[in-house]
C-alpha cells in the first residue's frame, strides 16, 4: 500500500514570495491534515479535511495560507507571501473515517526554508 | 485549555528500559497516541491508549491513567535505533489531535 505522497520535499525561498505543497493521501483516506513543525517542536495543526470539507483550521493563518482538497483526494497547501518565521517542516497526515483509533499516517513532508 | 508536558531530552544506555512521561489536560479526552519521529523524518505511529491500563506491542509499552491525565511510554532492550523524538498527542472529542513537543532520546553504547 502507497504511504503519503508529498512533493516537493524540500524549498528555499526568499521572504514575500509564494510557495505551494502538494499532498496525496493513502487510497481510501477520507481524513486529510496539514501540519506545521517548527524545529524543536512537535507538530502544530494548520487544517483537518473531511473528505472535501474543512473540519478545523481555527490554527491557520488566513491571512497567508490557504488550503483546498477540491475532489476530496490530494490536496495543496499554500502561503503567500511566506515571512521569516514560516521556515518550518509542512506535514501532511491522512487517516480512514470510522476506524476506532483514526491513526494518521505522515508523509515524508516539504522542508521551507524562507530567506 | 489543552496542554502536553513531556521532558525535553532523556539517555540511556544500549540493552536498558527508559520510561517516558507524559501529562496532559484537555477539554474532552477521546485518546492517547505516541509518534516515533527520527531525525529529518516523519513521524510513524507506535501506539493507541484509549482506555486505563498498559498495551503492550513488543518492546514498547504505553500506559494511560486518564484520572490522572497521564501516560507514559516504555522502551525495553534500548537499540541504538531508538534514538529519535517520541511525541505523545492527545485527541480531544471531535478528533481534534493535539501533539506535545517531544521527548529527543539518546541511546549511548
Amino acid at each position: 500500500e502507497a504511504g503519503v505522497a508529498q512533493s516537493p520535499r524540500y524549498k528555499i525561498i526568499e521572504k514575500r514570495q509564494s510557495v505551494a505543497f502538494w499532498c496525496n493521501p493513502i487510497s481510501g483516506h477520507a481524513t486529510l491534515y496539514w501540519y506545521q513543525q517548527i524545529l524543536g517542536q512537535g507538530p502544530k495543526l494548520l487544517i483537518q479535511f473531511q473528505n472535501n470539507g474543512v473540519v478545523d483550521d481555527s490554527q491557520l493563518p488566513k491571512d497567508r495560507f490557504s488550503a483546498e482538497r477540491l475532489k476530496g483526494v490530494d490536496s495543496t497547501l499554500k502561503i503567500q507571501p511566506a515571512k521569516l518565521e514560516d521556515s518550518a517542516v509542512y506535514l501532511c497526515a491522512s487517516s480512514f473515517w470510522g476506524e476506532s483509533t483514526d491513526t494518521q499516517y505522515f508523509g515524508p513532508g516539504t522542508r521551507l526554508t524562507v530567506l | 485549555g489543552q496542554n502536553i508536558d513531556q521532558p525535553t531530552e532523556m539517555t540511556a544506555t544500549e540493552g536498558a528500559i527508559v520510561q517516558i512521561n507524559c501529562t496532559y489536560q484537555t477539554s474532552g479526552f477521546n485518546g492517547l497516541f505516541w509518534y516515533q519521529q527520527h531525525a529529518g523524518e516523519a513521524p510513524t505511529f507506535l501506539s493507541y491508549n484509549v482506555l486505563d491500563g498498559l498495551e503492550e506491542k513488543g518492546r514498547f509499552s504505553s500506559f494511560l491513567s486518564r484520572s490522572k491525565g497521564y501516560s507514559y511510554l516504555l522502551l525495553k532492550e534500548l537499540q541504538m535505533k531508538d534514538s529519535a523524538s517520541y511525541l505523545c498527542a492527545v485527541r480531544e472529542r471531535g478528533f481534534k489531535t493535539i501533539f506535545g513537543a517531544g521527548t529527543r532520546l539518546f541511546v549511548k553504547a
